[in-house]
């Protein structure tokens, strides 16, 4: 089956501890993106690819770190530096370029212990 | 800012009724899409509709898109109780960002 998934479905994380999401799609899109949504708010843009070994920040992206080795996977690190962690991350991909839409994940939602 | 602004923020409609979502928007656009999230889930790309087209339908939707006041509209004709979720707008420029706004939370009662 095509599609994009996201692990875990929640994560728990302590104070002081970095944890990594894993974003992993087999669509052949070039373009990954991260978001974050906090409750009734909309998406708010942490990070984006457009191609294998560059990536972007967005408009959020203190806090956060990521890494595009692969095509196929865009993990996103929730770093001890980000002191409002708790929100539901939702990972993205689609074709390069201004036509495209996006195909979004399950989402990861993160909790602080 | 490209960000879009739906209005209204809730809306809760009897199954059969039609629904229409309203989008604002600050700046000029290459397309301007419409996605769905149904509750703890990721969005879903409902339709697609460029700067040069005016109307569009996809089933049961039908976009209409006003560059010049800047707004599109999201009508559902014939809701169901599965309709309901939240609905985004996502205006995009000519840079590779989508911009969501907080929403339109949809409730079709049964």
């Amino acid at each position: 089956d095509g599609g994009i998934t996201q692990s875990p479905k929640y994560l728990f994380r302590k104070e002081g501890q970095n944890v990594t999401l894993s974003c992993e799609q087999n669509l052949n899109h070039d373009a990954m993106y991260w978001y974050r949504q906090d409750p009734g708010q909309g998406l708010r843009l942490i990070y984006y690819s457009q191609i294998v070994n560059d990536f972007q920040k967005g408009d959020i992206a203190e806090g956060y770190s990521v890494s595009r080795e692969k095509k196929e996977s865009f993990p996103l690190t929730v770093t001890s530096a980000q002191k409002n962690p708790t929100a539901f991350y939702l990972c993205a991909s689609g074709l390069a370029g201004t036509q495209e839409t996006q195909y979004f994940g399950p989402g990861t939602r993160l909790l602080v212990l | 800012s490209q960000q879009g602004e739906e209005d209204p923020q809730a809306l809760s409609i009897q199954e059969g009724e039609n629904a229409t979502m309203n989008c604002s928007y600050k700046t000029s656009i290459n397309n301007l899409q419409w996605y769905r999230q149904n509750s703890g889930r990721g969005l879903v790309h409902l339709i697609l509709i460029r700067s040069n087209e005016r109307e569009k339908h996809s089933g049961r939707l039908r976009v209409t898109l006003d560059t010049s006041k800047k707004s599109s509209s999201l009508l559902i004709t014939a809701s169901r109780a599965a309709d309901t979720a939240s609905y985004f707008c996502a205006p995009r420029g000519s840079n590779y960002k989508l911009t969501f706004g907080k929403g339109t939370l949809l409730t079709v009662n049964p």
